[in-house]
């Protein structure tokens, strides 16, 4: 299967600041979603990106496919988009039905 | 649209005791998988179901097992617990076509499982 790699494994911020969390992955993926875990567990989607970008908010995501990467980019960082953020994708070569997750970066956002 | 939803939310057990947690997909999904995540870890993939019936299995022993009903609600089953299944059992739903995914899975918030 394939290895998702994500970095980096905790990150601290003073509110305001922003930041740029990666998504490596050893094979092609398609399927590829950002998920925010909010303190209760729940994974919370924030983007569905097989390619391309998109934004929503102070929130935007670019996947480039062909190079086997994703970046999330959070701006103007609030005290609330603390928690682990997860990527997750879909061998594209194998069994369409098993999301691979990396093991998540910690963010923590101070006031 | 009604999300995911799962139930219990938490529950503690015995070693070697069963246990059976449930979900409900979201309205307009016909596929529900299921995942482990450890204190600490990313969610591990369990298995699948599509139309009733096991499409995709990850590296857990057979004591863990599932339904799929035909309304595409689903239950996890594991027997002979041990305390390593200490866990958040996360429960995803999705559209699938020939069982493979058509867009994205959205998850429930998750059963919490404690083994003593």
């Amino acid at each position: 299967g394939i290895q998702v790699e994500q970095s980096p494994p905790d990150l601290i911020l003073q509110e305001g600041a922003n930041s740029t969390l990666r998504c490596n992955f050893s094979d092609s993926v398609n399927n590829l979603q950002w998920f925010h875990q909010n303190p209760w567990g729940q994974l919370i989607n924030l983007f569905y990106i097989p390619s391309g970008t998109k934004q929503n908010g102070r929130l935007s995501a670019t996947t480039v496919a062909t190079e086997r990467y994703s970046l999330l980019y959070i701006s103007s960082s609030q005290t609330t988009d603390s928690g682990v953020y997860f990527c997750a994708g879909l061998n594209s070569g194998g069994s369409n039905y098993k999301l691979t997750f990396g093991k998540g970066t910690l963010l923590t956002v101070n006031p | 649209e009604t999300g995911v939803t799962q139930s219990p939310t938490h529950l503690i057990k015995t070693r070697g005791q069963q246990v059976t947690l449930r979900c409900s997909s979201q309205s307009g999904h016909n596929t529900v998988s299921w995942y482990q995540q450890a204190l600490g870890q990313g969610p591990q993939f369990i298995f699948q179901y599509y139309r009733e019936e096991e499409n995709g299995r990850g590296n857990f022993p057979p004591r863990f097992s599932g339904l799929q009903f035909p309304n595409y609600s689903s239950e996890l089953n594991v027997n002979a617990l041990e305390l390593d299944d200490s866990a958040l059992y996360l429960c995803a739903s999705s559209l699938a076509a020939s069982g493979r995914y058509t867009g994205e899975l959205f998850f429930g918030e998750g059963s919490r499982l404690t083994v003593l």
